[in-house]
């Protein structure tokens, strides 16, 4: 079993939809990153989190420590948006997951 | 800031050819990562350093792999001889003193292929 999973691998949606992609992680962290690689490649930091719920934008990240998970939303989606969208587990290592397929249909 | 630089973009090689991959990460970071992104396996930590001094090793594939940080502003991932399998996307990351969440802030990677 992966240390950190994400679901869904793939998800195809209609602008403008919500999107939510979870991910939960069985190793203990101090830090989880969200993290978007566009088809070109790059790699872009979303979200650093702790504890609770950071907000930029349209995006939105929530953590639950106990639970060990936690969860991207996307309001009112794009094509823009289109995107890998990964979490990492930081701690002394960092830890990926494998990554959720987004694409958001215009 | 320039942000963490890496070289080359792009490399095609032969087999048993020697590849060097070169990282510059953001000035004043004290953690380097390397890591490997391929379709099956996505991204893989390879190793990383504090400080200049590697930390953890565990994921170099091979004795094929090795990696050095000789001064806090350069390392190199350095790959001899290559393998058709050791084609992917490697990236470099840098994370600094000043963000003590953990913050990677990555390079834009070398994307190679080992015919």
């Amino acid at each position: 079993k992966n240390e950190v999973e994400q679901s869904p691998q793939n998800l195809t949606a209609q602008e403008g939809e919500f999107i939510t992609i979870n991910c939960s992680y069985s190793v203990g962290i101090s830090a989880l990153h969200w993290l978007q690689q566009h088809p070109g490649g790059g790699i872009v930091s979303l979200f650093m989190l702790s504890s609770g719920k950071k907000k930029h934008g349209r995006l939105i990240a929530t953590i639950n420590i106990q639970e060990k998970h936690s969860s991207l939303h996307i309001t009112a989606s794009h094509p823009r948006d289109s995107a890998v969208y990964i979490c990492a587990a930081i701690d002394d290592k960092i830890i990926f997951g494998k990554g959720t397929r987004l694409h958001i249909l215009p | 800031d320039a942000g963490v630089i890496q070289s080359p973009r792009h490399e095609v090689t032969e087999m048993g050819q020697e590849v060097t991959l070169r990282c510059k990460p953001i000035s004043g970071h004290n953690s380097l990562f390397w890591y490997r992104q391929t379709m099956m396996r996505g991204l893989e930590l390879l190793i990383y350093f504090n400080n200049n001094v590697p930390i953890d090793d565990s994921g170099m594939p091979e004795d094929r792999f090795s990696a050095k940080m000789p001064n806090a502003s350069f390392s190199t991932l350095k790959i001899q001889p290559s393998e058709p399998r050791d084609s992917a996307v490697y990236f470099c990351a840098s994370r600094g003193r000043t963000t003590p969440t953990g913050e990677l802030f990555f390079g834009e990677g070398s994307r190679l292929t080992v015919l």
